[in-house]
């Protein structure tokens, strides 16, 4: 069955320190991949997305992740913190075509930063 | 646009009543989604629809779990009865052409069971 892998449960770090979330998924057809941000009390906010071309892909807010198919992995990356980064973060991938497709999330990564 | 609307934000009841958790996906967005997240099992995919269709309800854990889209401006999810362990929070999402673009997620319905 298709999964969605995020190994970081809890990930703690200081402002302006560098950041990569990990994430992996099993699934060997066409995907198309996502990372969704949730603050604090809010739902959940596209923060980029990769469906083709440069598999390195910038998003909102400083955020990129880049996509490596050899490794099936879509990690999130930001080079300096802030401490209102401070939120759980979500890959996600969707699988399969048209009205058969569904968006597998994976389990979260919290980010709590200390000012 | 308003966005994905979500009703009611809170909801408390006690074990055994009927719960109707009700959702307004964004104008001309074709799929709809329903989303159940707890700190134990994170966001768990329960039903979609497309085109007002329910296409996988794979998700829906029990028989006491049915969800409806009479129209593509409406969908309804039923917990009947209701158990505490169905205490969590609910979100419905939309999006056009389905897994090809984002999710608009509304601001979710917090129930609990008490």
């Amino acid at each position: 069955a298709q999964s969605v892998s995020q190994h970081n449960h809890h990930v703690i770090l200081s402002e302006a320190a560098s950041l990569e979330l990990g994430c992996n998924y099993s699934y060997g057809g066409t995907v198309n991949l996502f990372w969704y941000v949730q603050y604090p009390g809010q739902h959940l906010q596209l923060l980029l997305k990769y469906f083709s071309g440069d598999p390195l892909v910038k998003g909102i807010k400083g955020f990129e992740a880049e996509f490596i198919k050899s490794k099936f992995s879509f990690n999130l990356r930001k080079p300096s913190v802030q401490w209102s980064d401070t939120a759980e973060y979500f890959c996600a991938v969707t699988v399969g075509y048209s009205s058969a497709s569904k968006i597998i999330f994976g389990s979260g990564t919290r980010l709590s930063i200390r000012p | 646009d308003a966005g994905v609307i979500q009703s009611p934000r809170h909801e408390v009841t006690e074990m055994g009543q009927e719960v109707t958790l009700r959702c307004k996906p964004i104008s001309g967005h074709d799929y709809l989604f329903w989303y159940r997240q707890t700190m134990m099992r994170g966001l768990e995919l329960l039903i979609y629809f497309n085109n007002n269709v329910p296409i996988d309800d794979s998700g829906m854990p029990e028989d006491r779990f049915s969800a409806k889209m009479p129209n593509a401006s409406f969908s309804t999810l039923k917990i009947q009865p209701s158990e505490p362990r169905d205490s969590a929070v609910y979100f419905c999402a939309s999006s056009f052409q389905g897994g090809e673009s984002p999710l608009h997620f509304g601001n979710g319905t917090r129930l609990t069971v008490t």
